[in-house]
């Protein structure tokens, strides 16, 4: 089974801080994707990136960024956080429209 | 740009009931069309699918869904509901094989009722 990975799935951050969420995927997909999710609102596409060292934005990019480095390692980045950044980020990687999605990081801004 | 409209933010249904959960979309061409799960406290599980061909399609769970071009409708179905249904189910649309990136809907939250 393809296997997407989300290094943590609660997180308590406070204003300000730099934040690092971590998506590993194990079956070499080239397409990679961060959403977040929240009531009310469905998922929102934030970045994603289609090859090592490639990125887009999505519909809602502002306030965060994306690393890309390594094919199976795709990081959410948010440079400075905030309250309104409180959210649950789902990772996924697929092939063919194959989503895979992570179990996702309920991040909560303090 | 495409967009998905899920025009029922919450649905009540009575177990062994018929299930219509709907779905409108936008965009111009013929579009990719997803329908996903989410249970409590779970991750997204893909129901079905279309990207061409016959417009009634299985999924699993004894789901279907229904492409009507006419309509830009891509409605759920299900015959007979089950407790373990009780979900948030989105719909979702994609554009292009080559980004392989989904607009979602707003989602519909289903409740079971004995």
């Amino acid at each position: 089974d393809v296997k997407v990975t989300q290094s943590s799935r609660y997180l308590v951050k406070r204003t300000g801080e730099k934040v690092f969420l971590e998506c590993v995927q194990d079956m070499d997909h080239e397409n990679m994707f961060w959403y977040r999710q929240d009531p009310g609102l469905g998922l929102r596409l934030i970045y994603f990136s289609y090859d090592v060292k490639m990125k887009e934005k999505g519909d809602i990019p502002e306030g965060y960024s994306v690393s890309r480095e390594k094919k199976e390692r795709f990081s959410l980045i948010l440079e400075s956080a905030s309250t309104n950044q409180t959210s649950m980020y789902l990772c996924a990687s697929t092939t063919n429209y194959g989503y895979t999605f992570g179990s996702g990081t309920r991040l909560t801004v303090v | 740009a495409q967009s998905v409209t899920q025009p029922d933010i919450h649905i009540t249904v009575s177990e062994g009931a018929s299930l219509e959960l709907r779905c409108n979309y936008s965009y111009g061409a013929t579009p990719y069309l997803f329908w996903y799960v989410q249970s409590p406290g779970q991750g997204l599980q893909l129901l079905l699918k279309y990207f061409s061909g016959d417009t009634l399609v299985q999924g699993i769970k004894g789901f279907e869904a229904e492409f009507k071009r006419s309509q830009s409708s891509f409605n759920l179905r299900k015959p007979s509901v089950h407790w373990s249904d009780a979900a948030e189910y989105f719909c979702a649309v994609g554009d292009d094989f080559g980004n392989e990136k989904l607009t979602f809907g707003t989602g519909t939250r289903l409740t079971i009722i004995p």
